[in-house]
């Protein structure tokens, strides 16, 4: 177990509707890092945040927001949701930012848009 | 454009006998890879990493090897073992150490 935990475990919504998913980073890492897995294919990366601030993105629309807590908990916020957002997104913490470190995810969140 | 591939999406091994898996990647200021295993409903577990400075790091049955002429590693495991069946992922830390790219997956599946 990483200490990475995700909730909703699963989840279905309507195209057009929003959707929060929640993440709590294991003890002592301040790094989150967001990613989506659709079928078939490996995690593609959405943004990480450091200390509260987004420092860095990948190629997604900014209706994918995010937000960071002070105790390091993160958020991940999709508005207007589209059929091809389904898919299993992961949270992912590190004990810092940059250098040669692994990451830690959470079992994930599957969404399901209809 | 996949930065990271792994060409076979499925490998299948008796158990006890040797399993190789193969990634390749396209960008050459890589320099951090691992290795994850992933089993359905979890998520990617870490197994084991090399730095670009090395050829080879080894964990238990665990080898990751790589070849960075080639912008070639792998991964071999040593025996294996039923409960090695899973999802692969080969992947790679960007330039700023800031996050991984994956590759596609490959789904090992050892036959007892």
């Amino acid at each position: 177990e990483t200490g990475v935990t995700q909730s909703p475990t699963h989840l279905i919504k309507t195209r057009g509707q929003q959707v929060t998913l929640r993440c709590s980073s294991q003890s002592g890492h301040n790094t989150v890092s967001w990613y989506q897995q659709a079928l078939g294919q490996g995690p593609q990366f959405i943004f990480q945040y450091y200390r509260e601030e987004e420092n860095g993105r990948g190629n997604f629309p900014p209706r994918f927001s995010g937000l960071q807590f002070p105790n390091y908990s993160s958020e991940l916020n999709v508005n207007a949701l589209e059929l091809d957002d389904s898919a299993l997104y992961l949270c992912a913490s590190r004990a810092r930012q940059g250098g040669n470190t692994e990451a830690f995810f959470g079992q994930g969140t599957r969404l399901t848009v209809v | 454009d996949q930065q990271v591939k792994q060409n076979s999406p499925s490998l299948s091994v008796q158990e006890g006998r040797i399993s190789i898996l193969n990634c390749d990647y396209t960008n050459s200021m890589f320099d951090y890879f691992l290795w994850y295993k992933k089993y359905p409903a979890e998520g990617p577990t870490f197994l084991i990493s090399i730095s670009s400075i090395k050829d080879k790091n080894e964990d238990g049955r665990f080898t990751v090897f790589l070849n960075k002429s080639a912008k070639h590693l792998s991964l071999h495991i040593v025996p294996s073992q039923p409960g090695d069946s899973a999802v692969y992922f080969c992947a790679a830390l960007n330039n700023y150490g800031q996050n991984f790219v994956f590759g596609p997956g490959t789904r090992l599946s050892v036959l007892p």
